[in-house]
């Protein structure tokens, strides 16, 4: 079964709208991050969440186009606002413990694939 | 600041032909690497990672990697490759080991085509 669970799996959206992407981790975890891989490139740190408090962002992101919830230890949201093509991309979420250890290595859900026209 | 460089874009290689992904590296202190294997539509898959002991780190489905101190590399290998090796593969770098503490870097990504 699915560790980290991330939905939608892939969306197309219109130019202007907004659209939240759910994280669900099935054990406590301390951390969630955020991460953007657009068409061809690399994976790109949007944010970090922590559960009470403010995401922090990453140059280059502000909190008004990607808002981020971390409500509990085991669920966050990322939102997408405003779109525009330039937004087309993987949203992973991931995160550092499962199940209270820490290995070092991050643990990725299977991504959000947005395509905005 | 922390980077890597994955300097092939593309590598081809034979079913059963040995095959190797580069990675070079930059950061402060001891790094801590890691390679990462993304399937088409898929998210990304822990394959290894070093952390610190022995040079050469074994991983999932027979791949393994070599940490090189004094060449900054950390070039993930295997013995013979498969078409389902086939794939995009990462590598990436963090500077430290403290719990939610500092990122991970990643590379631009090695595509590997294993062929018949």
């Amino acid at each position: 079964s699915a560790v980290i669970s991330q939905k939608p799996s892939r969306d197309i959206c219109q130019r202007g709208t907004s659209l939240t992407i759910q994280c669900q981790v099935d054990s406590q975890v301390t951390m969630m991050f955020w991460y953007r891989q657009q068409p061809g490139q690399s994976l790109t740190l949007i944010a970090t969440a922590n559960q009470g408090s403010e995401a922090t962002y990453e140059s280059g992101f502000v909190i008004d186009k990607f808002p981020i919830s971390r409500p509990n230890l085991t669920f966050s949201t990322l939102t997408v606002s405003n779109m525009s093509p330039e937004d087309s991309s993987i949203y992973l979420c991931s995160v550092e413990d499962l199940r209270g250890v820490v290995t070092g290595e991050l643990f990725f859900g299977e991504g959000s694939r947005l395509t905005v026209l | 600041a922390q980077s890597v460089a994955q300097p092939e874009d593309q590598v081809n290689v034979a079913e059963g032909n040995p095959l190797t992904v580069k990675c070079t590296y930059s950061v402060s202190g001891n790094p801590y690497l890691f390679w990462y294997v993304q399937y088409p539509n898929r998210g990304l898959q822990f394959l290894l990672k070093y952390i610190t002991g022995d040079n050469l780190v074994k991983g999932s489905y027979g791949f393994e990697a070599e940490f090189n101190k004094s060449q900054t590399s950390f070039h993930l290998k295997k013995p013979s490759a498969l078409v389902s090796d086939s794939a995009l593969y990462f590598c990436a770098v963090r500077g430290g080991f403290t719990g939610g503490g500092n990122k991970l870097t990643f590379g631009t990504g090695t595509q590997l085509k294993v062929e018949l």
